[in-house]
């Protein structure tokens, strides 16, 4: 089944330790991406990748990694979560054309405390 | 960048047709219009996209101006479980630039 999973998909943490949240997609498609949502804001974008080592900053990107050494996978990475990162993240894929729409993950709802 | 403007919420009776509209008057001649829904806290969902020409599929229809400038999708017999929030995006790409922005979106309530 064509899909975007993404792990966990809840997580409590404590200021400051160190999390990664996986996405992979097994479509093999291009871009990635990872949005953040919360209350009254909607869905924002916090990076994106067009292909392999190609990765690019969305609109909140400040207090995020992201790597892309294989084209299935897109982690991301909160080198000092703080609680103002206390959201639910998505993360989604598509091929790399503006006619191909995004497929969507579950999300992970993350806790900072 | 393209951004799109909805209206925060909508009602429509189960059984008829919810017709959501969206403007993006700032599109480029070569980005699609794209809806999606999200149901709760679950990840988006995609409906349908187009470019100029009106789309059908097995879920909705999508009526775009001649101008391009709205959009609006047509659920033709809402049910309960089309109850959701819906997004109407653009997609904006450039030649080392893929953006996707998601606006606060409709509230649609389709009461029994």
């Amino acid at each position: 089944e064509a899909q975007v999973t993404q792990n966990p998909r809840y997580l409590i943490t404590v200021t400051g330790k160190k999390l990664t949240v996986t996405c992979s997609q097994n479509m093999n498609h291009e871009y990635m991406s990872w949005y953040r949502q919360d209350p009254g804001l909607g869905l924002r974008q916090i990076y994106y990748s067009m292909n392999v080592e190609v990765t690019d900053k969305g609109d909140v990107p400040e207090g995020y990694k992201v790597s892309r050494k294989e084209k299935r996978n897109f982690p991301l990475i909160l080198e000092s979560p703080s609680p103002n990162q206390t959201s639910l993240y998505f993360c989604a894929s598509s091929l790399e054309n503006r006619g191909s729409p995004l497929h969507f993950g579950n999300g992970t709802r993350l806790t900072v405390t | 960048d393209a951004k799109t403007t909805q209206p925060p919420s909508m009602d429509c009776a189960e059984g008829r047709a919810a017709n959501l509209p969206c403007n993006h008057s700032t599109i480029s001649g070569n980005e699609y219009v794209y809806w999606y829904r999200q149901i709760h806290s679950q990840g988006p969902q995609y409906i349908i996209h187009g470019l100029k020409n009106n789309e059908t599929n097995e879920m909705a229809s999508l009526i775009i101006t001649e101008d391009r400038k709205s959009s609006t999708l047509i659920l033709p017999h809402a049910t309960l479980r089309d109850t959701a929030v819906y997004y109407c995006i653009v997609r904006v790409v450039r030649t080392s630039y893929d953006k996707v922005i998601f606006g606060p979106g409709t509230s649609l309530s389709v009461i029994p």
